[in-house]
C-alpha cells in the first residue's frame, strides 16, 4: 500500500532535550515535505526537499533541521525544542516536478508538545 | 506573493450539492489549482486539481473561469461524512527546474448537518 509513514503519532518532551521525527514513504517520490499545522494558521511549509542531498527552507524553517541522506527518508530534528513549537506536524511526499499528477500524499501527523 | 482566500466556514444539509470558492487573484500563467480534505487527527487527501475550465472526477468537479483568478469545488450530494476541512492550494514552478511553490489557503470547515 502506497504510505507516508510518521514516527511517532504523540510525542510530549521538554525544553532543550532534541528530537527527532522520522518520516519514510514507500512510493519512490523525489520530493518530500514537512509541515506544521496550528489553529487559524493553516499549514505552513517547515522544509523540503527536492532530492537526495537536496534540502531547502519553507515558510518557518527557524528552529528545525533536515536531512536527506535516502530517497524513502527526510527526517525532522529540532536541536533544542521550545514550547513555541508545540504543533501538529504533517510530512507530505508527491512526484511533483516529474510531469506526473502534482499530488501530495501526507502521513498520519504527529502531535508534538514541548513543555 | 500569491495568495489564496477562501471562506473560514460553511454549513450545509445532507443530500445538497456544495460549493466553495477560493480566490487566487495573483495566479501566474502556468500556476494549477488544487483542493485537498482533512478530517480532524489526520493528514490532507488529494481531492482534485486542475489548470483551467473544468475538471470532474468520482468524488468532485472544480470550476476555474477564464481569468483563473478564482476557483470552485464542487461536492455533490454530501453526506455527514463530507464534514471536513477543504483546503486550496496553488502550485507555482519557481525555475527552470523542477521546483515547485505551494501556497496553502487557511482551510474552510464545511459542517454537514442532517
Amino acid at each position: 500500500e502506497a504510505q507516508v509513514t510518521q514516527n511517532p503519532r504523540y510525542l510530549i518532551t521538554v525544553t532543550g532535550k532534541k528530537l527527532t521525527v522520522t518520516c519514510s514513504q514507500n512510493m519512490n517520490h523525489e520530493y518530500m515535505s514537512w509541515y506544521r499545522q496550528d489553529p487559524g494558521l493553516g499549514l505552513r511549509q517547515i522544509y523540503y526537499s527536492m532530492n537526495v542531498e537536496v534540502t531547502d527552507k519553507g515558510d518557518v524553517p527557524e528552529g528545525y533541521k533536515v536531512s536527506r541522506k535516502e530517497k524513502r527518508n527526510f527526517p525532522l530534528i529540532l536541536e533544542s525544542p521550545s514550547p513555541n513549537q508545540t504543533s501538529l506536524y504533517f510530512c507530505a511526499s508527491s512526484s511533483l516536478g516529474t510531469g506526473k499528477d502534482e499530488k501530495l500524499f501526507f502521513g498520519s501527523g504527529t502531535q508534538l508538545s514541548v513543555l | 506573493l500569491a495568495k489564496t482566500t477562501q471562506p473560514i466556514s460553511m454549513d450545509s444539509y445532507e443530500g445538497q450539492e456544495v460549493n466553495i470558492t477560493c480566490s487566487h487573484n495573483n495566479i501566474a500563467t502556468n500556476d494549477y489549482i488544487t483542493w485537498y480534505q482533512q478530517f480532524p487527527s489526520q493528514g490532507p487527501r488529494f481531492i482534485i486539481q486542475g489548470y483551467k475550465t473544468k475538471v470532474t472526477n468520482e468524488v468532485a468537479s472544480l470550476f476555474i473561469p477564464a481569468d483563473r483568478k478564482s476557483s470552485t469545488l464542487s461536492l455533490p450530494r454530501v453526506s455527514l461524512s463530507d464534514t471536513a476541512v477543504y483546503y486550496c492550494l496553488v502550485g507555482r514552478k519557481l525555475n527552470a527546474g523542477n521546483n515547485r511553490k505551494l501556497i496553502w489557503g487557511l482551510g474552510t470547515s464545511l459542517g454537514v448537518n442532517p
